[in-house]
Parts: structure tokens; C-alpha cells; sequence
């Protein structure tokens, strides 16, 4: 029962790297989503997508980049981190628009 | 602009006793509603949904009621647990987007 999984848990980033977090779910979910959680500020939804080959920005996609790989998978890229992108962030998935989203574990992203 | 909003940051309530967390929208278009509990270094967990159509819906010691005059959806918890300290967040679906609120952070007392 594997569900989402989020790769890695921790990051350090020093400004101006890039990297990609990885996710993949195993519930041949058609929608799959990229939050990132900030003390007082919730979850806000950075990009999602309802189905493969389709992607949409959320509420704060300044600053990063997603590719829906296939079913499974959607990848979130920071192309220059920057100390502001440091938080926790989320991927998920759901059946649908009606349906409740399921979350991976988290990474923790720490940009110096 | 916050469209969904917990505007208590915490709670604390007796073990026992009923914890009822708010929560308020500012789009009248969301169709769908949900809370999810979060626990520390974890995703959050899905814990109940109620559509638009409805004003309430119960499931075991948790109940969700939807004022959409009000714009307003409550949680329920009754009898609370210790295990029921959590963060919790409420969200709402429209047009394939889940927006959350800020969360409210429960904490039961024994």
C-alpha cells in the first residue's frame, strides 16, 4: 500500500541550484497535485495536473516547473532555488474534482 | 486573497468533550468540501467531505455541517480523543483546484 510517494524527504539547497522532486502514486489516480505548506499560510496549491500530458498553475507557480511523466508520475523543478521556496512540500492525487486528495509524506526543503 | 480561512490558529478542548473547529469561503462557486487532519512529519489524511447540495454529513464521532448562506462549514468532534490532536484543515474543490485554509491546531486535554 504504497499510495504517494515522495522523493526525498530532506533537501539543502544552496541559492541558484536546481533540483526536482519526484512523486508517484500508485492508485491509477487522473489527478495528481503540488502543494507547498508555510507556518500561517496553509497549503497552497503550486501546479496541478487533472490528467496526463495535461499541467495548470495554482495559486503560486512563480518559480518552479511539473511535467506529468505518464500516469504515475509528476515532478515538481526548481530551476534557481531561491531562501523564499524553503518549505515543506506536498504532492497528491485524487480520482477526481469530487473526490479526497492523497498526500505523500512530505519533503523539507532548506534553501541557504 | 485568503477564499477559504480558519481564523483560529488553535483550540483546545477536554478529552471527552466536543471540539468544534470553523471554517469560512468567500467563493460561492466551491462545489465540494473536505477536512484533513495532519500530523506531524505526515501528509495530511483525508478525514470527511460534504457536497454543496448537502448541509450535513456524519461519519462515526465526526460530523460536518455547510451553512452556504453563511458560507460557512463546521467540524464536529464528539466525544473528543487524545488522539484527535492534530492540525486540522478544511478545503474546498472547484473546477479541479483543492484550496485549503491555514489550519487550526487541536489539542485535547486529558
Amino acid at each position: 500500500n504504497a499510495g504517494v510517494t515522495q522523493t526525498p524527504k530532506f533537501q539543502v539547497l544552496k541559492t541558484g541550484q536546481s533540483m526536482t522532486l519526484q512523486c508517484a502514486q500508485d492508485m491509477n489516480h487522473n489527478s495528481m497535485y503540488w502543494y507547498r505548506q508555510d507556518p500561517g499560510m496553509g497549503l497552497r496549491l503550486i501546479y496541478y495536473s487533472a490528467s496526463e500530458g495535461t499541467t495548470d498553475k495554482g495559486e503560486v507557480p512563480n518559480g518552479y516547473n511539473v511535467s506529468r511523466l505518464n500516469k504515475r508520475e509528476f515532478s515538481l523543478r526548481l530551476e534557481s532555488a531561491a531562501p523564499s521556496q524553503t518549505s515543506v512540500y506536498f504532492c497528491a492525487s485524487s480520482e477526481g474534482t469530487l473526490a479526497e486528495a492523497f498526500f505523500g509524506q512530505g519533503t523539507r526543503l532548506t534553501v541557504v | 486573497d485568503q477564499q477559504v480561512k480558519q481564523n483560529s490558529p488553535s483550540l483546545s478542548v477536554q478529552e471527552g468533550r466536543i471540539s468544534i473547529l470553523n471554517c469560512d469561503y468567500t467563493n460561492s462557486m466551491f462545489d465540494y468540501f473536505l477536512w484533513y487532519k495532519k500530523y506531524p512529519a505526515e501528509g495530511p489524511t483525508f478525514l470527511i467531505s460534504i457536497s454543496s447540495i448537502k448541509d450535513k454529513n456524519e461519519d462515526g464521532r465526526f460530523t460536518v455541517f455547510l451553512n452556504k448562506s453563511a458560507k460557512h462549514l463546521s467540524l464536529h468532534i464528539v466525544p473528543s480523543q487524545p488522539g484527535d490532536s492534530a492540525v486540522y484543515f478544511c478545503a474546498a474543490s472547484r473546477a479541479q483546484k483543492l484550496v485549503f485554509g491555514q489550519g487550526t491546531r487541536l489539542t485535547i486535554n486529558p
